[in-house]
């Protein structure tokens, strides 16, 4: 039963444009996400995260929308940058106070920036 | 400060053979998380641990698999008799309070 699902496996963005990067959950009682990104032979390395209450959040080049209705998040980067290129991993949470943090994570989509 | 430090970082063994995988979190940081990535697939939570205690062990397989967090020294992920579907990538994840995890950068475990 995957709960979080990231159905691109790959993405090719050119240099300087937008890339997006989508997730679906089914769970309704997650309510908090975050991206991850992930180079080969690393470990995953936290992004940006949006709570439920929020719509949106940005932190530089990088902004999460989520869309409750839909059950549906998306990672925006902008502009681009060939140092993107990497998996990036959506993950979800339900509430903290019971959850102790645990995270389900998406299959990842592989990112590729051409410069 | 040295980041969530794992050991070994590549770990060959035979079926029936026994895995120990190692995690010294941060230095402060008292939540200790396992999770296991199969080839092609995400990371799936195995166990969660404070000093001494296991708190969530909802994603550990039932057996062969056990994980401890003394009060002294790293995290312990152990695997008895292994089998060639346990090889995967094992990270673990430290953090100081819910959420805010730093991953090492994994246990890559490869049953022969």
């Amino acid at each position: 039963d995957q709960q979080v699902k990231q159905n691109s496996p790959s993405l090719s963005v050119q240099e300087g444009r937008i890339s997006i990067l989508n997730c679906d959950y089914t769970n309704s009682m997650f309510d908090y996400f975050l991206w991850y990104k992930k180079y080969p032979a690393e470990g995953p390395t936290f992004l940006i995260s949006i709570s439920s209450i929020k719509d949106k959040n940005e932190d530089g080049r990088f902004t999460v929308f989520l869309n409750k209705s839909a059950k549906h998040l998306s990672l925006h980067i902008v502009p681009s940058q060939p140092g993107d290129s990497a998996v990036y991993f959506c993950a979800a949470s339900e509430d903290g106070g019971t959850s102790y943090g645990k995270l389900t994570f998406g299959q990842g989509t592989i990112l590729t920036v051409h410069p | 400060n040295a980041g969530v430090m794992q050991n070994p970082r590549h770990l060959v063994r035979r079926r029936g053979q026994e895995a120990r995988l190692r995690c010294s979190p941060m230095k402060g940081h008292s939540h200790v998380y396992w999770y296991r990535q199969l080839p092609e697939e995400g990371l799936k939570f195995m166990v969660y641990l404070q000093k001494e205690n296991i708190i969530d062990e909802s994603g550990m397989p039932k057996e062969r698999f056990s994980a401890e967090f003394p009060k002294e020294g790293p995290s312990i992920l152990r695997i008895q008799q292994v089998v060639r579907g346990d090889s995967a990538a094992y990270f673990c994840a430290s953090s100081p309070r819910l959420y805010g995890y730093t991953f090492g950068s994994g246990t890559r475990l490869t049953v022969v």
